[in-house]
């Protein structure tokens, strides 16, 4: 899962097998969560999102799994491609601050993934 | 479409020269914003803009300045750069705002900083 400071966790998996990338979250208020894919000199990509009250949400080849008790959250990629290779990240989106109505995204430092042909 | 687009890719400025960041998006989309990325930690919110004429500050703001004359531009200004604002910064947009849930932003290539 991720962790503070400037090593990054890594997975490092066989092309076709599923990985399994693991997120804590800090705030029991969040409500909406989101997984973003960052390839190396690019911007973070979109996978997939989730809301509080789901405990599992799929779409193609990924799913997210959320466990409000423990405040965990999980990617799971299915057959996994070389081309998937990345770092991937999630977000917790908690209420802003001073009353603003746009909701605040922490986001953590991410887990580098490795698929090995 | 092209997207969020950033320019330039790289910048290296020495400490007290001023640079401005600059980002456009094709998209038609009302919420912009622009994060820091730095080693050993998540992206950081520096501002933000609801719309046109309209902007907020996130969670580091110190030492940036932004405006939104267009739904399409986003600019960031250093006003006095300083070595700790060495970083790759991205911008973003989405058409929906992070309260309603609607949470795809849609990232720009990034601005890779140096400051000496």
């Amino acid at each position: 899962g991720e962790s503070v400071g400037l090593h990054l966790p890594t997975l490092s998996v066989q092309e076709g097998d599923n990985s399994i990338i693991n997120c804590a979250y800090s705030n029991s208020a969040s409500d909406y969560f989101i997984w973003y894919k960052q390839e190396s000199g690019k911007g973070p990509q979109f996978i997939i999102d989730i809301r509080s009250n789901m405990d599992k949400r799929q779409g193609q080849r990924v799913t997210v799994l959320l466990n409000k008790t423990v405040k965990h959250l999980s990617l799971q990629i299915a057959a996994t491609q070389p081309g998937d290779s990345a770092v991937y990240f999630c977000a917790e989106r908690s209420q802003g601050a001073g009353g603003t109505s746009y909701g605040k995204l922490t986001f953590g430092q991410g887990t580098i993934l490795t698929v090995h042909p | 479409n092209a997207g969020v687009t950033q320019t330039p890719k790289f910048q290296v400025l020495k400490t007290g020269q001023s640079m401005t960041l600059q980002c456009a998006q094709d998209m038609n989309h009302e919420y912009m914003s622009w994060y820091r990325q730095d080693p050993g930690m998540g992206l950081r919110l520096i501002h933000y803009s609801v719309g046109a004429g309209i902007t907020d500050q996130g969670e580091v703001p110190n030492g940036y300045n932004v405006s939104r004359s267009t739904t399409e531009d986003f600019p960031l200004r250093l006003l006095s750069a300083a070595p700790s604002q060495t970083s790759v910064y991205f911008c973003a947009s989405s058409s929906e705002p992070l309260d309603r849930g609607y949470g795809e932003q849609y990232f720009g290539p990034g601005t890779r900083l140096t400051v000496t």
